[in-house]
């Protein structure tokens, strides 16, 4: 069964550096989100990319946020100066629509530790 | 604000038995609602999905309720087994379909032998 990938699966760094967390959605998919959970809290919705562009984001996603998609298979998320407070685990995720009814497929996630 | 709030926050029952999650939501407009099983360390797994429409819908093991007018739903589970442990999250989409899905915060359930 196609599924959503994603590396690495967990990433440390210092704080003030560049990561970039990558996702391989499901190939026939055309719409991409990325969502976080800090330890202990809620899944939340970061942003949804369609078309190459974004299609909606969260007052979490500030300008130290940003997704692209490179090619044809990668979904990428970059946080420019990682802060403490980004340790968390981020989930990508995919579907073939954005019609409500339609399931998003979650990766298995990249769990970041800014040290 | 919308919000998806869940309870209990957690619950250990004995492997065979039932249990009834409960979900209360304040998003709106409503588009659908749905319930994710999330694994330690993993990322969630669909497992039903409603709209204001449908009243249950079951999958396996798995059945969801949805009442749309006083905003409430629930997970009821059957004969469980060990390999239910897991967090069980309340998802909800509001209409507008940028597929922006707000998550409550869970209900983790242990299934004990």
């Amino acid at each position: 069964e196609p599924e959503v990938t994603q590396t690495p699966s967990h990433q440390v760094t210092q704080m003030g550096q560049e990561v970039i967390l990558r996702c391989v959605p499901i190939s026939n998919h055309l719409y991409f989100y990325w969502y976080r959970q800090i330890l202990g809290q809620k899944v939340e919705f970061l942003v949804s990319f369609y078309n190459n562009e974004i299609s909606e984001k969260s007052e979490i996603f500030d300008d130290q946020f940003s997704v692209e998609r490179p090619d044809g298979s990668n979904f990428t998320l970059k946080i420019r100066s990682t802060k403490l407070e980004d340790s968390a685990m981020y989930f990508c995720a995919s579907s073939e629509s954005r019609v409500g009814t339609d399931t998003q497929y979650f990766g298995p996630g990249t769990r970041l530790t800014v040290l | 604000k919308n919000q998806v709030e869940q309870s209990p926050q957690s619950l250990i029952i004995l492997e065979g038995k039932n249990c009834t999650l409960q979900c209360n939501y304040t998003v709106s407009p409503f588009s659908n609602l749905r319930w994710y099983k999330q694994d330690t360390g993993r990322g969630p797994v669909s497992l039903t999905i409603m709209t204001f429409s449908e009243n249950t819908k079951s999958n396996g093991r798995y059945t969801a309720t949805l009442d749309a007018d006083t905003k409430q739903s629930s997970l009821h589970i059957t004969a469980s087994q060990l390999s239910d442990s897991a967090s069980y999250i309340c998802v909800v989409i509001g209409s507008g379909n940028t597929g922006k899905l707000i998550f409550g915060q869970g209900t983790t359930l242990q299934v004990k032998p």
